[in-house]
């Protein structure tokens, strides 16, 4: 079955410091992308990062980058140099290429402390 | 210019009632979704349309029903609304389905009371 887990509901980090929210999939498709959503407390979703299940390299956008284990099936979100801005709830997605279906892990919460 | 706009972003209603939400995006995306999530924060997928054509109804209750009058609209009408549906509904939209980034609008928090 298609799924999404994120194992850590809450997370702190140090202002400045970098972190690390898991997530992991089960798929058995070749073909699917991979999504990581920020939601702060007001409550938009906001898009991060974008990694497609064939790109050899892992994806980076500015301070975000997505260390993507295939073998693992795994696809972490590393968050460079937090900012207190970057407290929120995050979210990983997956979706397969050909359908019109996408799945969300529980979220983790991230707190950065001045 | 906002891509995905959604109204109204509060709704508060006595159970019973009927309501309806709006959304539009202006990006020129084929294919829209509503997003349910609950008061744990977890997202799930509620319908999605492309061209204007349901594409994926996911054991939705009857009395949630969808209209996509065009390709940049698609509107969610509730029927005797439950205390159970009070959530935060969210539309997005993405170019295609499957594995294309999908671009959410602000949610609207419905409250039935």
């Amino acid at each position: 079955a298609q799924k999404i887990t994120q194992t850590q509901p809450g997370m702190f980090v140090q202002e400045k410091e970098a972190v690390t929210l898991d997530c992991t999939y089960d798929t058995s498709d070749q073909s699917y992308g991979l999504f990581w959503y920020k939601q702060p407390s007001s409550g938009e979703m906001i898009f991060l990062i974008y990694q497609g299940s064939y790109d050899e390299q892992n994806a980076t956008e500015g301070r975000y980058s997505l260390n993507f284990q295939k073998a693992r099936k795994s696809a972490n979100l590393v968050i460079s140099a937090s900012q207190l801005g970057d407290s929120a709830m995050y979210f990983c997605a997956m979706s397969h290429t050909g359908t019109y279906k996408y799945i969300f892990g529980t979220g983790t919460r991230l707190k950065v402390l001045a | 210019d906002t891509a995905v706009s959604q109204t109204p972003k509060y709704l508060v209603t006595q159970m019973g009632n009927d309501k309806s939400i709006k959304c539009e995006q202006n990006l020129g995306h084929d294919t829209m979704y509503w997003y349910k999530q609950d008061s744990k924060k977890f997202l799930k997928i509620m319908f999605s349309y492309n061209n204007k054509e349901l594409i994926i109804n996911e054991t939705v209750p009857n009395r949630f029903s969808p209209k996509s009058p065009d390709k940049a609209h698609l509107n969610l009408h509730i029927n005797s609304l439950e205390l159970g549906d009070s959530a935060v509904y969210f539309c997005a939209s993405s170019q295609a389905g499957g594995a294309e980034t999908q671009y959410f609008g602000p949610g609207t928090r419905l409250l039935v009371l």
